[in-house]
């Protein structure tokens, strides 16, 4: 089973910075099957990424994805008040399981 | 607009089965996959499983053993049954879509459901 790390646990920023969430696999990861997601509290996940750096439907382009291998990256250019939540990276291996990160909380500082 | 409803007991007993439905709108149940995932109060989201339109599943390795999910098309909606539920199996439900054309992703999701188990 593959094992998704998340870094930094909290990150405190404030609004019109810039925010880089990191997401290491313990083993090799296609960029194809990785994909990032934003949560609120009381709120579902909303994909934001997928396929390591296309954005989803209705998605700002102030969030990119990166990466390869076992490191990707979101990027949240300059945040904005409504971004300040918990971002989960998963991913979809060859075993055919899916794994979640332990996510990242971004808030404000 | 693809749209997500769970339903089901918010309160299981210990050692029983716990049953959720989820109905999907706005969209057909073919040809995608449909997964579950739930969520402990405070803590992050866990895969439970998932199933295609024509019925083949996979499930977690860790609950393998208690998770059933299954399919009704002629009713666009989709089943999870969890056996011998423990304190721990508390947790908001989350059905969703998997997309699965050219890769794996998650991209509707139901509000959740808060499932207790608890005596």
């Amino acid at each position: 089973e593959i094992v998704l790390t998340q870094s930094p646990g909290t990150l405190s920023l404030s609004p019109g910075e810039r925010a880089t969430l990191s997401c290491r696999a313990s083993q090799r990861v296609s960029s194809t099957y990785l994909a990032w997601y934003q949560q609120k509290p009381g709120q579902a996940p909303r994909l934001l990424i997928y396929g390591a750096s296309s954005r989803a439907t209705g998605i700002p382009d102030r969030f990119s994805g990166s990466g390869s291998g076992t490191d990707f990256t979101l990027t949240i250019s300059r945040l904005e008040p409504e971004d300040f939540a918990v971002y989960y990276c998963q991913q979809y291996g060859s075993s055919a399981e899916v794994t979640f990160g332990p996510g990242t909380k971004v808030d404000i500082k | 607009q693809v749209q997500l409803q769970e339903s089901g007991p918010g309160l299981v007993k210990p050692s029983e089965t716990l049953s959720l439905t989820c109905s999907v709108s706005g969209g057909s149940i073919s040809p995608y996959y449909w997964g579950w995932i739930r969520q402990p109060p405070g803590k992050g989201l866990e895969w439970i499983g998932y199933i295609s339109y024509s019925g083949s599943t996979n499930y977690n390795s860790s609950l393998k053993s208690r998770v059933t999910i299954s399919v009704d098309m002629s009713k666009n909606q989709f089943s999870l049954k969890l056996s011998s539920v423990t304190a721990t199996d508390t947790a908001v439900y989350y059905c969703a879509r998997l997309n699965a054309m050219a890769t794996y992703y998650f991209d509707y999701w139901g509000q959740g459901a808060l499932v207790t188990v608890s005596s």
